[in-house]
């Protein structure tokens, strides 16, 4: 057990529909990451945070995708007009409390746009 | 821009054979380089990593090989077992805590 919860594990939605995933990680103080994950390939980075401040965003990030950390605990995850082209494991993952640069990651939300 | 390239994207090993996996970086500004071991349906846990001052770190029947000058990094993974069969990904990060940027993968079967 990692620490980091994900849900829903799985959300099946046709195209337009909007989504929302959530994380939930034991601590709040440590650094927040989102990933993509598509089958056959590797995590691609999102977004993370540093408390509620959203300190980085990758360009995979369209303006369909945000990410918000209220009060630096919790975060969510919200697809708008989902595409196809969407569908991946969205991936959750904090850092530790020591500063060795590990991931520990939630075990995903994945979704499937029909 | 892929800046971890990975190979090969699958390896087939016999138990207690040795498999090895390769990765090469662009960015040398990178100074952290994890190896995750990913399980069907879990997300990537970490195995073991390196930082670029050392040219091996061995943990158990783990080790990673590190050539600075050759922006290239290698796991190997000494008498390998059926468990050990999953999806392995190196990756790499500016300072540690920075984003992680992962390599496409490597499906390892072991086959007794």
């Amino acid at each position: 057990d990692t620490g980091v919860s994900q849900n829903p594990r799985h959300k099946i939605t046709k195209r337009g529909q909007n989504v929302t995933f959530r994380c939930d990680p034991i601590s709040e103080h440590n650094r927040l990451y989102w990933y993509r994950q598509t089958l056959g390939q590797g995590p691609e980075f999102l977004t993370y945070f540093q408390n509620e401040a959203q300190l980085e965003k990758s360009r995979l990030l369209s303006d369909r995708f945000s990410a918000e950390r209220p009060k630096g605990s919790f975060s969510t995850l919200e697809i708008q007009r989902t595409e196809q082209g969407d569908s991946a494991m969205y991936l959750c993952a904090m850092t530790g409390t020591g500063n060795t640069g590990e991931l520990f990651f939630g075990e995903g939300s994945r979704l499937t746009v029909l | 821009q892929q800046q971890v390239k990975q190979s090969p994207q699958s390896l087939i090993v016999q138990k207690g054979g040795i498999s090895i996996i390769n990765c090469a970086y662009e960015n040398t500004a990178f100074d952290y380089f994890p190896w995750y071991q990913q399980f069907p349906g879990k997300g990537p846990a970490l195995l073991i990593a390196i930082r670029p001052d050392v040219s091996e770190k061995k943990e158990g029947r783990f080790t990673i090989s590190f050539n600075k000058s050759a922006k290239q990094f290698s796991l190997h993974i000494m008498d390998s077992q059926p468990g050990d069969s999953a999806t392995y990904f190196c990756a790499a990060s500016k300072g540690g805590y920075q984003k992680v940027t992962f390599g496409t993968g490597t499906k390892l079967q072991v086959i007794p």
